[in-house]
């Protein structure tokens, strides 16, 4: 158990439609990192936050978002989704922002889109 | 093409066997890691190096930073079935931009 918790664990919706993940990091870590793996793209850094701000930009689509809150949880929040969006979501947080920080992944959520 | 290139893609060997998987890039990076993902869960951190031509060993995994920091390598000793697994490799640029390789996918046979 990394300490990093996220929910839900398995999220099916439809094309079109908005979903938001939730990520709790580990107790006294200030960054929260987001990744996308699907099975043809690989583990793809999305974005980071470090004590509720921005940090860190990757492959984040315009259609996603994401914000840290004052007790450090974050939320991803995918909207119009497409089938291709379809993929595990993982969570992960160290104690420091830089990206070299030994970073802690939770068990991630599988959003599957129809 | 990924910027981390990772081979072999696959490795299917017998428990005992030595093994050494790769990690190349053109890119210069200020730290690399190396995780262990089993299926349905997250990547666990096994190592991070950060200067070029470092060594480190973790039981009978040895890992190896590129003298130009572009590179690096993942040696098993001795492998058992728990060392099972997609192994990554990442790599960080500047503080910006953090990359994964596609992974190598090893299987020990008891």
């Amino acid at each position: 158990d990394s300490g990093v918790t996220q929910t839900p664990k398995h999220l099916i919706t439809a094309t079109g439609q908005r979903v938001t993940l939730r990520c709790s990091p580990r107790s006294g870590d200030l960054s929260v990192y987001w990744y996308q793996q699907s099975l043809d793209q690989g583990l793809q850094f999305l974005i980071q936050y470090y004590n509720g701000e921005e940090r860190a930009k990757g492959n984040i689509l315009e259609r996603f978002s994401a914000q840290q809150f004052p007790d450090l949880h974050s939320e991803l929040n995918l909207s119009s989704l497409e089938l291709g969006d379809s993929a595990l979501y993982f969570c992960a947080s160290s104690v420091g922002g830089h990206l070299s920080y030994e970073q802690y992944f939770g068990p991630g959520t599988r959003l599957t889109v129809t | 093409t990924q910027l981390l290139e990772q081979s072999p893609q696959f490795l299917s060997i017998q428990e005992g066997e030595n093994l050494t998987v790769y990690c190349n890039s053109s890119s210069v990076f200020s730290s690399l890691q190396w995780y262990r993902q089993e299926p349905g869960e997250g990547p666990v951190l096994l190592v991070t190096v950060v200067t070029g031509g470092e060594v480190k060993k973790l039981k009978r995994l040895t890992f190896q930073f590129g003298d130009a920091r572009k590179d690096s390598s993942l040696h098993i000793t001795a492998a058992q079935p728990g060392d099972t697994g997609l192994y990554l490799c990442a790599g960080a640029r500047n503080n910006n931009d953090m990359r994964f390789g596609a992974g190598t996918r090893l299987t020990v046979k008891p």
